[in-house]
């Protein structure tokens, strides 16, 4: 079946960085826009970023443009967010979710992760 | 950048209950709105694309509608699982940018 499965987070102090990782399966990775998305405790989703299927393009909200680099190797079917400069804003569950049409931009997320957890603390 | 308002925030319903859900846009985002709906620890779940699509396997109580700045989540007859809350989303045209609004909870009266 269709798999997304996040890992990489934990704490990290102010100003560091750390790695995110999505592992998929059940379907061709290599084909699919990606997308990270990220909720703080209590609070609601926002948007980070979106890469192509072939990783040529990247987008990214403005709360983290700059800092954050989403990337894929479509040999390993992973999708990865290298997060630097960290915030204690940055503190979330990060989830990574499928752009459900093949070799383009959708509008929409079709399949989620179970998300890892971050958290900016000194 | 476009901002989605949802309301109300909360809205307290018995199961049964017909839930009417409102999104608003500050632009036009044609019809690239989708609904989700995520319940306690758990991750969202597509719930309607396009305005109006139910995506795979969500039930035909759930509908959407509305198309430019004003979208509709109607749940006709609310069931003991659907108490959540729903976020809808938007995509800009070009870039792909995506927002998020902060969401309704629906809760049992």
């Amino acid at each position: 079946q269709v798999q997304l499965v996040e890992s990489g987070g934990g704490v990290v102090q102010p100003g560091r960085s750390l790695r995110l990782s999505c592992a998929a399966s059940g379907f061709t990775f290599s084909s699919y826009a990606m997308h990270w998305v990220r909720q703080a405790p209590g609070k609601g989703l926002e948007w980070v970023a979106i890469i192509s299927y072939d990783g040529s393009n990247q987008f990214y909200a403005d709360s983290v443009k700059g800092r954050f680099t989403i990337s894929r190797d479509n040999s390993k079917n992973t999708l990865f967010l290298q997060t630097s400069s960290v915030r204690p804003e940055d503190t979330a569950l990060y989830y990574c979710a499928r752009d459900p049409v093949p070799a383009t931009y959708c509008s929409y997320m079709d399949v989620w992760g179970k998300g890892t957890t971050v958290t900016v603390s000194s | 950048e476009i901002v989605l308002t949802q309301s109300p925030a909360t809205l307290s319903l018995s199961p049964g209950e017909r839930a009417t859900l409102s999104c608003r846009a500050s632009q036009s985002v044609s019809r690239y709105l989708a609904w989700y709906q995520q319940k306690a620890g758990q991750a969202p779940r597509l719930l309607i694309y396009d305005a109006s699509n139910r995506a795979t396997g969500i039930p035909a109580r759930f509908s959407g509608s509305g198309s430019g700045t004003d979208f509709t989540l109607t749940i006709s007859s609310l069931e003991p699982e659907d108490f959540a809350v729903y976020y809808c989303q938007q995509r800009s045209t070009w870039p792909p940018l995506f927002t998020f609004g902060p969401g309704t909870k629906v809760d049992i009266k």
